[in-house]
C-alpha cells in the first residue's frame, strides 16, 4: 500500500524551529519528486516547498523561502522539512505529498498530516 | 503569477441533484497540469482529476473535469451523501510553482 507518514508537528515559540519528517512507503521514493503542502486552521491549501527526485533542486512558495529548507534521504525513504525563524502565520497542518509527474505534476498521494502551532 | 478563483464559494444542493464547480485562471494555462482535490472534514486532501479531465484511479464516473485556457469546471452528475466536502483547482506553473484555489464549499441543501 502507498502511505505517506509525517511526524514532528509541535507548539513552538515565534522565532523558533521545527524539523517536520515524512516516512513513505509503497512506492520507487526516489523517482518522484516530493512536496510539503500547508493548510492554516479554517483556510485552504498553500503549497510550501518541493524537491526533486535526486534532491537536486528545490524550490519554496516565496513566504517560506530562506526560512524553511526541503530535503530528502532516498536510503531512507524520508523527506524533511527544516522550519526556522517561525511565524503565527506558520501555524498550519503540513501535508507531505508526492507528486506524480505523468499526470500533469498534480499530487495523488497525501499523508495524514501533523500540526504545527506557533504561538507564545 | 497565476491565480485561481473558484465560484461559488459555497454551494448548497440535495443528493440526487448536478454540482458544477468552477474554476477561473488569471491567465490561460495548460490543461495539461491543472487537478481537483476533494476535501473532507479532518481528513488529507484527494486527488479526483488530473490534466483537467482525467480521473484519478478509483474515482467515481460521476466525477467529470473539463475546460481550457482560463476556465475549467469540475461536474459531479448525481450527487451522492459522501460528495459533501471541499474541492480545490490546482496548477502547476513552470519554477516549479504550484497554485490552489480558494476552494468550493459543496453543503447539503
Amino acid at each position: 500500500e502507498v502511505q505517506l507518514e509525517e511526524s514532528g508537528g509541535a507548539l513552538v515559540q515565534p522565532g523558533g524551529s521545527l524539523r517536520l519528517s515524512c516516512a513513505a512507503s509503497g512506492f520507487t521514493f526516489n523517482t518522484f519528486w516530493m512536496s510539503w503542502v500547508r493548510q492554516a486552521p479554517g483556510k485552504g491549501l498553500e503549497w510550501v516547498a518541493t524537491i526533486k527526485e535526486d534532491g537536486s533542486g528545490a524550490y519554496y512558495v516565496d513566504s517560506v523561502r530562506g526560512r524553511f529548507t526541503i530535503s530528502r534521504d532516498n536510503p531512507k525513504n524520508s523527506l524533511y522539512l527544516q522550519m526556522n525563524s517561525l511565524r503565527a502565520e506558520d501555524t498550519a497542518v503540513y501535508y507531505c505529498a508526492k507528486i506524480w509527474g505523468w499526470a500533469g505534476y498534480a499530487f495523488d498521494i497525501w499523508g495524514q498530516g501533523t500540526m504545527v502551532t506557533v504561538s507564545s | 503569477e497565476i491565480v485561481l478563483t473558484q465560484s461559488p464559494g459555497t454551494l448548497s444542493l440535495s443528493p440526487g441533484e448536478r454540482a458544477t464547480l468552477s474554476c477561473r485562471a488569471s491567465q490561460s494555462v495548460s490543461s495539461s497540469y491543472l487537478a481537483w482535490y476533494q476535501q473532507k472534514p479532518g481528513q488529507a486532501p484527494r486527488l479526483l482529476i488530473y490534466g483537467a479531465s482525467s480521473r484519478a484511479t478509483g474515482i467515481p464516473d460521476r466525477f467529470s473535469g473539463s475546460g481550457s485556457g482560463t476556465d475549467f469546471t469540475l461536474t459531479i452528475s448525481r450527487l451522492e451523501p459522501e460528495d459533501f466536502a471541499v474541492y480545490y483547482c490546482q496548477h502547476y506553473g513552470g519554477s516549479p510553482q504550484f497554485t490552489f484555489g480558494q476552494g468550493t464549499k459543496l453543503e447539503i441543501k
